[in-house]
C-alpha cells in the first residue's frame, strides 16, 4: 500500500524567512513524488514534481529515499506563497492514481 | 476558459436521490480522473480512463457509484442511494500524460 503524510496541518512563517513542509511516504517501489497547491478560491495545480529537478516559485524539493521523504524548500517566504500545499505519490507500475497526503496550510505572516 | 469544467459546482440532495456530475476534461487529453476530498483530507482517487476504457478504479467506489466517459470526452459520476457519508467534494483531472493532472473547480455535494 502506498500513503503519503504530511505532519502539519498548519504551518505560519514570517515573510523572508525559510519555509519547509514536510512530506514523508510509503511505498516499496520507486514512487513518483509531486507537490501540488491550492490558492485562496482557485483549483488544485501541479507545483513540482522530484523527476524534473526544477525550481517552481522558489520552491525546490529533494526526494530522499533512503528517509523517504519529499520536503518542499523556499529560502525566503513570501506572502503570495499563502495557500493549501499537498504532497503526492504516484507508483512506478504503470498504475495511473496520485495518492495525496492531507495538506499542509502555509500563512506567511507580513 | 480552457481548462476542466464541472457541472454543477453545487448539489444538495437529500438522502436517497441519485445525483450526477459532469466533467468536461481539456479537449485534447486523452486521460481523465476522478477523485473526492472531504473536509481535512486530500483527494483521494476513485476512477481513471484513458480515452473511452475505464482501467482503474478504487475500492472507494462502490456499487452505487458509476463513471462513464461514453465518446472519450466527457464524462459522468453518478452516485444512486445517497448516504450522508457521499456528502464531499468530487474533483475531476484531465491529463494527456502521466505526470501532471489538470484539475477541475469540483462540485460539492451535500447530503441532507
Amino acid at each position: 500500500a502506498q500513503r503519503v503524510t504530511q505532519p502539519e496541518k498548519l504551518l505560519s512563517v514570517f515573510k523572508g524567512a525559510p519555509v519547509e513542509l514536510k512530506c514523508n511516504y510509503s511505498y516499496s517501489g520507486s514512487p513518483e513524488l509531486f507537490w501540488y497547491v491550492q490558492y485562496s478560491r482557485q483549483r488544485l495545480q501541479l507545483l513540482l514534481r522530484h523527476i524534473s529537478r526544477e525550481s517552481i516559485k522558489g520552491f525546490t524539493a529533494d526526494l530522499n529515499k533512503g528517509e523517504t521523504s519529499f520536503h518542499l524548500k523556499k529560502p525566503f517566504a513570501q506572502e503570495e506563497d499563502s495557500a493549501m500545499y499537498y504532497c503526492a505519490l504516484k507508483s512506478n507500475l504503470g498504475n495511473e492514481k496520485l495518492t495525496f497526503g492531507t495538506g499542509t496550510r502555509l500563512t506567511i505572516i507580513p | 476558459d480552457t481548462g476542466v469544467s464541472q457541472n454543477p459546482r453545487h448539489k444538495i440532495t437529500k438522502r436517497g436521490q441519485n445525483v450526477t456530475f459532469r466533467c468536461d476534461p481539456i479537449s485534447e487529453h486523452n486521460r481523465l480522473y476522478w477523485y473526492r476530498q472531504t473536509l481535512g483530507q486530500g483527494p483521494e482517487f476513485l476512477t481513471y480512463f484513458q480515452n473511452e476504457a475505464q482501467l482503474e478504479k478504487s475500492r472507494l467506489l462502490s456499487d452505487r457509484f458509476s463513471a462513464e466517459r461514453p465518446k472519450g470526452s466527457f464524462s459522468t459520476l453518478e452516485i444512486q442511494r445517497t448516504e450522508q457519508g457521499d456528502s464531499a467534494m468530487y474533483l475531476c483531472a484531465s491529463s494527456s500524460e502521466p505526470y501532471e493532472q489538470y484539475f477541475g473547480p469540483g462540485t460539492r455535494l451535500t447530503v441532507t
